[in-house]
């Protein structure tokens, strides 16, 4: 089967920095994507890693390892309204998008 | 300005009463789909359509329809509603199935009860 695996919930502090983990069995691989959801809203777009390595947009950073089925999205710096969840979500070989359950980042002062 | 529309936000109905959760994008996107989102799970898709005319299952369609008759709208339809379809709803679209990111609705609160 099919599986993507985050931790559910991590806390950091106002001004650090956090790594969300994200590891992956799919059948197939045709890019990985990180969204953000606030509690109530709807997801958007972070980043999407299709190749090996890291790629860095401002105080998120996002990197992948196709050999491990690994990524994982650092953040810097971090602010309050940086508290949300973060997606992580595989395509597949059928460039269907399989999604893990999220991990809830709290963020305190 | 860039969106995708969902309406109604929140809707609460009987058991077996029909009802329909609208989903409009203005972005010319053909690739849209309908998720569903209970807490601890990840998001679960429905259906989806790659075009006009085209739609298919996702991973869970059990007790909804879909139509597109239109490239900017994608109707959800749920012809008798049941409680363990109490959930929230996301209506996304992209510019195509690949590689794209998806442009997510603002959601629908669905109570059945």
């Amino acid at each position: 089967g099919q599986n993507i695996d985050q931790p559910t919930e991590m806390t950091a502090t106002e001004g650090a920095i956090v790594q969300i983990n994200c590891t992956y069995q799919t059948s197939g691989f045709n890019g990985l994507f990180w969204y953000q959801q606030h509690a109530g809203e709807a997801p958007t777009f972070l980043s999407y890693n299709v190749l090996d390595g890291l790629e860095e947009k401002g105080r998120f950073s996002s990197f992948l390892s196709r050999s491990k089925g690994y990524s994982y999205l650092l953040l810097k710096e971090l602010q309050m309204k940086d508290s949300a969840s973060y997606l992580c979500a595989v395509m597949d070989s059928n460039y269907q998008l399989i999604w893990g359950a999220g991990t809830k980042l709290i963020i305190k002062p | 300005e860039a969106q995708v529309t969902q309406n109604p936000r929140y809707l609460i109905t009987v058991t077996g009463k029909k009802l329909t959760v609208t989903c409009s994008q203005n972005m010319n996107h053909e690739y849209m789909s309908w998720y569903r989102q209970e807490p601890g799970l990840g998001l679960r898709n429905i259906y989806y359509s790659m075009n006009v005319e085209v739609t298919d299952k996702g991973d869970v369609p059990e007790g909804y329809k879909v139509s597109r008759k239109e490239k900017r709208n994608f109707p959800l339809i749920l012809e008798s509603p049941s409680p363990n379809q109490t959930s929230l709803y996301f209506c996304a679209s992209s510019l195509s199935e690949v590689s794209s990111p998806l442009h997510f609705g603002n959601g629908t609160r669905l109570t059945v009860t």
